[in-house]
């Protein structure tokens, strides 16, 4: 089975703090972790990918096998940054399972 | 311009009323998906559609059906609603499977 594991359903940060959304994840296999994003009023979409080692908006994410994590960070929050972050896993059949999801909130 | 439309935006049906929604792309992705999501909830995978081959998922109820005509339409229909199927559809494709998926804005669902 594959799970993914978001403990913080609401995070709130000043503005210009450093951010960091936790997602740990359970899988057999070798996963393959993204970060997906929705700002208020937008559909869900691709934040990042952990393949890409890219750096998106400012937030990197590095997969850590030993601890099963993939948690999202930023190091210094910006306002447009509010939004519902979900962290999900493809793996089986490259079924895409989401995390519950953290309500991102920066405050001003 | 929007690549993934699913009409319509929101939807009110009466309990056992079937109900049809549609998303459509103009990405012409081979993988299309439908998730349901309920408040507070993840988006949870009811099947997808490999170009013509359709994938249900194991705990999907048999109340949900969908139908891909074509590469660019998919529909979800829900033959009797019950108040539980009350939540967000998202409808999402990608270009092959384990790739991006690209997701619409969603059906809202109503039961009443």
């Amino acid at each position: 089975a594959q799970r993914v594991t978001q403990p913080e359903k609401l995070l709130s940060v000043f503005k210009g703090a450093p951010v960091e959304l936790k997602c740990n994840y359970s899988y057999s296999g070798s996963p393959e972790l993204f970060w997906y994003v929705q700002y208020s009023r937008q559909r869900l979409q691709l934040l990042l990918r952990h393949i890409s080692r890219e750096s998106i908006k400012g937030f990197t994410a590095d997969l850590n096998k030993g601890e099963t994590s993939f948690h999202l960070k930023k190091p210094f929050a910006q306002e447009e940054d509010s939004a519902m972050y979900y962290c999900a896993l493809s793996g089986l059949r490259e079924k895409l399972t989401f995390g519950t999801g953290t309500r991102l909130t920066i405050i001003p | 311009d929007a690549m993934v439309i699913q009409n319509p935006r929101y939807q009110v049906t009466q309990f056992g009323k079937p109900v049809t929604l549609s998303c459509s792309q103009t990405l012409n992705h081979n993988v299309m998906y439908w998730y349901q999501q309920k408040s507070s909830q993840a988006p949870k995978l009811l099947f997808h559609y490999y170009d013509k081959d359709f994938n249900n998922e194991a705990d999907t109820p048999d109340n949900f059906q969908s139908r891909r005509p074509n590469t660019s339409f998919c529909f979800l229909d829900i033959r009797s609603p019950g108040l539980g199927d009350a939540a967000m559809y998202l409808c999402a494709t990608s270009r092959t499977a384990g790739y991006e998926q690209y997701f619409g804005p969603g059906t809202r669902l109503t039961v009443t």
